[in-house]
């Protein structure tokens, strides 16, 4: 069975700072890789994913994430959060073959404090 | 376009009750897909429905729980005789079709609550 552990439930940080999320999956077959983002009063929507190629996918808003086949990781990293990139951050998984159901992460919590 | 839309917004009932939760897809989307919220236990996948065919009832934790489809298009979940652990929120998403690497466009949800 797959599953998607997220290690950090909330992240604090201050304006201006590096970010980074974590994201550890494990699954005995091939999976594609998200990351979605819930503001504030919001629904889920997608922020990036990975389904194949290189492995460094980049967001409009200047987050990017590593896909890590050995260490089975996915983490998501800003070099300079804004206010505006408090949210809830999820990590989700779907299996290549499946019909797309997300298997998702617990989700962080990132608070951005001036 | 319009967006994926759920009612009601909120719900709240009282033990052993019946509820029917609401969720217009996307138009043109024949992938839909329920998931449920809860504190400590994050997003779980309940029920997807791909066009006219059979639903995969795979994520549904128990036979108090059901959904259908009409016409391919909106959704409802019932909940039969809840029960305080029903409460969380319940998304619904739908998908231009079945491929897992397609993005699923989530609505606002409806937030239970079962005194």
């Amino acid at each position: 069975a797959q599953s998607v552990t997220q290690l950090d439930s909330q992240v604090p940080v201050f304006e201006e700072a590096p970010v980074e999320l974590r994201c550890n999956y494990s699954s005995s077959v091939s999976v594609y890789l998200f990351w979605y983002v819930q503001y504030p009063n919001q629904g889920l929507q997608l922020l990036l994913k990975y389904l194949s190629g290189s492995t460094l996918v980049e967001s409009i808003n200047g987050f990017e994430a590593e896909f890590n086949k050995s260490q089975t990781s996915f983490h998501l990293r800003k070099p300079s959060v804004h206010i505006s990139d408090t949210a809830e951050y999820f990590c989700a998984v779907s299996d290549r073959g499946s019909q797309g159901n997300l298997i998702f992460g617990k989700g962080t919590k990132l608070s951005v404090k001036p | 376009g319009a967006g994926v839309s759920q009612s009601p917004s909120n719900k709240v009932t009282e033990k052993g009750k019946d509820v029917e939760l609401r969720c217009d897809p996307i138009s043109g989307h024949t992938a839909l897909y329920w998931y449920r919220q809860s504190l400590g236990q994050g997003l779980e996948f309940l029920i997807y429905f791909q066009g006219n065919s059979a639903p995969d009832k795979s994520g549904l934790p128990s036979d108090r729980f059901s959904a259908e489809r009409t016409g391919g298009s909106v959704s409802t979940l019932t909940i039969q005789r809840t029960q305080q652990e029903d409460s969380a929120v319940y998304l619904c998403a739908s998908s231009s079709d079945r491929n897992a690497y397609n993005e699923q466009f989530f609505g606002p949800g409806t937030r239970l609550t079962v005194l």
